[in-house]
Protein backbone atom coordinates (compact mmCIF):
# COMPACT_ATOMS: atom_id res chain seq x y z
CA UNK A 1 0.00 0.00 0.00
CA UNK A 2 0.67 3.59 -0.18
CA UNK A 3 1.52 5.97 2.76
CA UNK A 4 2.41 9.02 2.42
CA UNK A 5 2.46 11.41 6.19
CA UNK A 6 2.93 14.91 6.59
CA UNK A 7 2.22 17.52 9.69
CA UNK A 8 -1.42 18.46 9.30
CA UNK A 9 -0.56 22.40 10.18
CA UNK A 10 2.20 24.55 10.73
CA UNK A 11 2.28 28.42 11.57
CA UNK A 12 5.16 30.71 10.92
CA UNK A 13 5.72 34.70 10.60
CA UNK A 14 6.35 36.74 7.48
CA UNK A 15 9.44 36.77 6.23
CA UNK A 16 10.73 33.80 7.84
CA UNK A 17 11.61 30.17 6.58
CA UNK A 18 9.97 27.08 7.08
CA UNK A 19 10.07 23.80 5.59
CA UNK A 20 7.65 21.22 5.45
CA UNK A 21 8.23 17.63 5.67
CA UNK A 22 7.03 14.59 3.98
CA UNK A 23 7.59 11.02 4.49
CA UNK A 24 6.36 8.09 2.21
CA UNK A 25 6.17 4.62 2.52
CA UNK A 26 4.96 3.28 -1.48
CA UNK A 27 5.31 0.36 -3.53
CA UNK A 28 8.56 1.94 -5.79
CA UNK A 29 8.99 5.24 -6.58
CA UNK A 30 8.86 7.24 -9.57
CA UNK A 31 8.89 10.88 -8.65
CA UNK A 32 7.59 13.68 -5.99
CA UNK A 33 5.79 16.17 -6.17
CA UNK A 34 4.52 19.11 -4.45
CA UNK A 35 1.39 20.65 -5.13
CA UNK A 36 -0.02 24.62 -3.33
CA UNK A 37 -3.87 24.60 -2.81
CA UNK A 38 -5.33 27.73 -1.80
CA UNK A 39 -8.71 27.30 0.13
CA UNK A 40 -11.96 26.42 -2.33
CA UNK A 41 -9.06 26.18 -5.59
CA UNK A 42 -7.46 23.44 -7.58
CA UNK A 43 -3.72 22.77 -6.14
CA UNK A 44 -1.22 24.15 -8.66
CA UNK A 45 2.53 22.81 -9.25
CA UNK A 46 5.45 24.06 -7.16
CA UNK A 47 8.48 21.24 -7.75
CA UNK A 48 9.11 17.95 -9.18
CA UNK A 49 11.74 15.77 -7.72
CA UNK A 50 13.10 12.64 -8.98
CA UNK A 51 16.41 11.95 -8.00
CA UNK A 52 18.31 12.53 -4.57
CA UNK A 53 19.18 16.61 -3.79
CA UNK A 54 18.04 19.93 -3.93
CA UNK A 55 15.59 21.47 -6.53
CA UNK A 56 15.25 25.46 -6.13
CA UNK A 57 12.64 28.07 -7.94
CA UNK A 58 13.19 31.17 -6.55
CA UNK A 59 11.56 31.39 -2.83
CA UNK A 60 10.42 27.80 -3.03
CA UNK A 61 13.38 24.24 -2.56
CA UNK A 62 12.52 21.15 -2.48
CA UNK A 63 14.83 18.03 -1.39
CA UNK A 64 14.48 14.41 -1.94
CA UNK A 65 15.93 11.43 -0.28
CA UNK A 66 14.93 7.76 -1.92
CA UNK A 67 17.46 5.95 0.21
CA UNK A 68 15.51 7.37 3.52
CA UNK A 69 11.87 8.09 1.87
CA UNK A 70 11.76 11.60 3.03
CA UNK A 71 10.61 15.12 0.95
CA UNK A 72 10.94 18.54 2.36
CA UNK A 73 9.66 21.58 0.95
CA UNK A 74 11.25 24.58 2.23
CA UNK A 75 9.97 27.87 1.98
CA UNK A 76 11.84 31.56 2.34
CA UNK A 77 10.85 34.89 2.92
CA UNK A 78 7.41 33.92 3.53
CA UNK A 79 4.46 36.54 3.16
CA UNK A 80 1.05 36.00 4.00
CA UNK A 81 -0.28 34.61 0.53
CA UNK A 82 1.93 32.03 1.21
CA UNK A 83 -0.69 30.37 3.72
CA UNK A 84 -2.41 27.53 2.16
CA UNK A 85 -2.11 23.87 2.28
CA UNK A 86 0.66 22.20 0.80
CA UNK A 87 0.08 18.81 -0.55
CA UNK A 88 3.25 15.81 -1.12
CA UNK A 89 2.85 13.60 -3.78
CA UNK A 90 4.30 10.45 -5.34
CA UNK A 91 4.17 8.84 -8.13
CA UNK A 92 4.50 4.97 -7.38
CA UNK A 93 6.20 3.00 -9.95
CA UNK A 94 3.67 0.14 -11.57
CA UNK A 95 0.87 3.06 -10.82
CA UNK A 96 1.12 4.32 -14.19
CA UNK A 97 0.85 8.05 -14.21
CA UNK A 98 -1.22 8.24 -10.78
CA UNK A 99 -0.39 10.54 -7.85
CA UNK A 100 -1.35 9.14 -4.30
CA UNK A 101 -1.26 12.46 -2.21
CA UNK A 102 -0.57 12.98 1.35
CA UNK A 103 -3.18 14.42 3.44
CA UNK A 104 -1.76 17.94 2.98
CA UNK A 105 0.13 20.82 5.55
CA UNK A 106 -2.42 23.94 6.15
CA UNK A 107 0.42 26.76 6.59
CA UNK A 108 -0.84 29.83 8.38
CA UNK A 109 1.59 32.96 7.96
CA UNK A 110 1.20 35.22 10.67
CA UNK A 111 3.04 39.26 10.81
CA UNK B 1 1.88 23.99 -18.77
CA UNK B 2 -1.37 22.73 -19.76
CA UNK B 3 -4.36 24.67 -19.60
CA UNK B 4 -7.36 22.59 -18.12
CA UNK B 5 -11.08 24.06 -17.26
CA UNK B 6 -14.02 22.82 -15.77
CA UNK B 7 -17.82 23.02 -16.15
CA UNK B 8 -19.40 23.93 -14.47
CA UNK B 9 -17.26 25.80 -11.00
CA UNK B 10 -19.79 24.80 -8.85
CA UNK B 11 -23.45 23.44 -8.77
CA UNK B 12 -26.42 22.69 -6.55
CA UNK B 13 -28.35 19.75 -7.08
CA UNK B 14 -31.58 17.84 -5.84
CA UNK B 15 -30.62 14.40 -3.95
CA UNK B 16 -31.44 11.95 -6.32
CA UNK B 17 -31.04 13.62 -9.67
CA UNK B 18 -28.05 13.19 -11.63
CA UNK B 19 -25.21 16.26 -12.47
CA UNK B 20 -22.35 15.56 -15.23
CA UNK B 21 -19.32 17.84 -14.95
CA UNK B 22 -16.78 18.29 -18.09
CA UNK B 23 -13.13 18.74 -17.72
CA UNK B 24 -11.45 20.09 -20.56
CA UNK B 25 -8.21 20.54 -21.86
CA UNK B 26 -8.06 23.42 -23.93
CA UNK B 27 -4.65 23.63 -25.29
CA UNK B 28 -3.09 19.88 -24.73
CA UNK B 29 -4.24 16.55 -26.14
CA UNK B 30 -4.68 14.50 -23.38
CA UNK B 31 -5.04 10.70 -23.48
CA UNK B 32 -5.47 10.27 -20.23
CA UNK B 33 -7.34 12.34 -17.45
CA UNK B 34 -7.77 11.99 -13.95
CA UNK B 35 -10.81 12.71 -11.66
CA UNK B 36 -10.41 13.40 -8.00
CA UNK B 37 -12.84 14.22 -5.21
CA UNK B 38 -11.41 15.79 -2.04
CA UNK B 39 -13.63 16.27 1.35
CA UNK B 40 -13.63 19.51 3.21
CA UNK B 41 -9.90 19.57 5.37
CA UNK B 42 -8.91 16.53 3.66
CA UNK B 43 -6.66 15.57 0.94
CA UNK B 44 -7.09 14.84 -3.09
CA UNK B 45 -8.49 11.24 -3.30
CA UNK B 46 -8.22 9.78 -6.52
CA UNK B 47 -11.34 8.62 -8.17
CA UNK B 48 -10.63 7.02 -11.89
CA UNK B 49 -8.59 7.24 -14.54
CA UNK B 50 -10.25 8.31 -17.83
CA UNK B 51 -8.62 7.01 -21.10
CA UNK B 52 -9.76 8.68 -24.04
CA UNK B 53 -11.81 5.45 -26.42
CA UNK B 54 -11.75 3.02 -23.47
CA UNK B 55 -13.70 2.69 -20.50
CA UNK B 56 -12.00 4.30 -17.11
CA UNK B 57 -10.02 2.56 -14.46
CA UNK B 58 -11.80 2.89 -10.73
CA UNK B 59 -9.94 3.03 -7.94
CA UNK B 60 -10.96 0.64 -5.05
CA UNK B 61 -14.08 1.59 -3.62
CA UNK B 62 -15.51 4.04 -6.04
CA UNK B 63 -18.88 2.59 -7.75
CA UNK B 64 -18.34 2.57 -11.70
CA UNK B 65 -22.13 2.60 -11.89
CA UNK B 66 -22.76 5.53 -9.53
CA UNK B 67 -19.68 7.69 -11.09
CA UNK B 68 -20.20 7.16 -15.02
CA UNK B 69 -17.34 8.47 -16.85
CA UNK B 70 -16.54 8.85 -20.65
CA UNK B 71 -13.77 10.29 -22.63
CA UNK B 72 -14.77 10.79 -26.37
CA UNK B 73 -12.52 13.19 -27.16
CA UNK B 74 -8.61 13.89 -26.05
CA UNK B 75 -9.63 17.53 -25.19
CA UNK B 76 -12.81 16.28 -23.43
CA UNK B 77 -13.76 14.09 -19.85
CA UNK B 78 -16.80 13.56 -18.11
CA UNK B 79 -17.90 12.85 -14.77
CA UNK B 80 -21.54 11.89 -14.04
CA UNK B 81 -23.15 11.61 -10.95
CA UNK B 82 -25.95 9.41 -11.07
CA UNK B 83 -28.26 9.79 -8.46
CA UNK B 84 -26.82 12.33 -6.05
CA UNK B 85 -27.06 12.45 -2.52
CA UNK B 86 -25.79 14.99 0.13
CA UNK B 87 -22.91 12.66 1.21
CA UNK B 88 -21.68 12.89 -3.04
CA UNK B 89 -21.16 16.57 -1.81
CA UNK B 90 -17.57 17.60 -2.79
CA UNK B 91 -14.86 19.31 -4.49
CA UNK B 92 -14.33 17.15 -7.61
CA UNK B 93 -11.34 17.84 -9.59
CA UNK B 94 -9.80 16.97 -12.90
CA UNK B 95 -6.37 16.54 -14.22
CA UNK B 96 -3.85 16.16 -17.51
CA UNK B 97 -0.71 14.73 -17.80
CA UNK B 98 2.01 15.35 -19.75
CA UNK B 99 5.26 13.89 -20.19
CA UNK B 100 5.96 9.95 -18.80
CA UNK B 101 6.18 8.89 -15.17
CA UNK B 102 9.43 9.22 -13.72
CA UNK B 103 10.99 11.38 -16.35
CA UNK B 104 12.09 15.51 -16.30
CA UNK B 105 8.67 16.80 -18.31
CA UNK B 106 6.26 14.86 -16.20
CA UNK B 107 3.92 17.11 -15.12
CA UNK B 108 0.09 16.77 -13.90
CA UNK B 109 -2.09 20.12 -14.37
CA UNK B 110 -5.23 20.67 -12.23
CA UNK B 111 -8.82 22.22 -13.72
CA UNK B 112 -10.08 24.54 -11.16
CA UNK B 113 -12.63 22.29 -9.27
CA UNK B 114 -16.20 22.22 -9.53
CA UNK B 115 -18.03 22.22 -6.06
CA UNK B 116 -20.95 20.16 -5.72
CA UNK B 117 -23.67 20.28 -3.53
CA UNK B 118 -26.41 17.65 -2.63
CA UNK B 119 -29.45 18.61 -0.99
Amino acid sequence: GQNIDQPTEMTATEGAIVQINCTYQTSGFNGLFWYQQHAGEAPTFLSYNVLDGLEEKGRFSSFLSRSKGYSYLLLKELQMKDSASYLCAVNPAGGGNKLTFGTGTQLKVEL
Amino acid sequence: GAVVSQHPSWVICKSGTSVKIECRSLDFQATTMFWYRQFPKQSLMLMATSNEGSKATYEQGVEKDKFLINHASLTLSTLTVTSAHPEDSSFYICSVISGLAGGPGYEQYFGPGTRLTVT
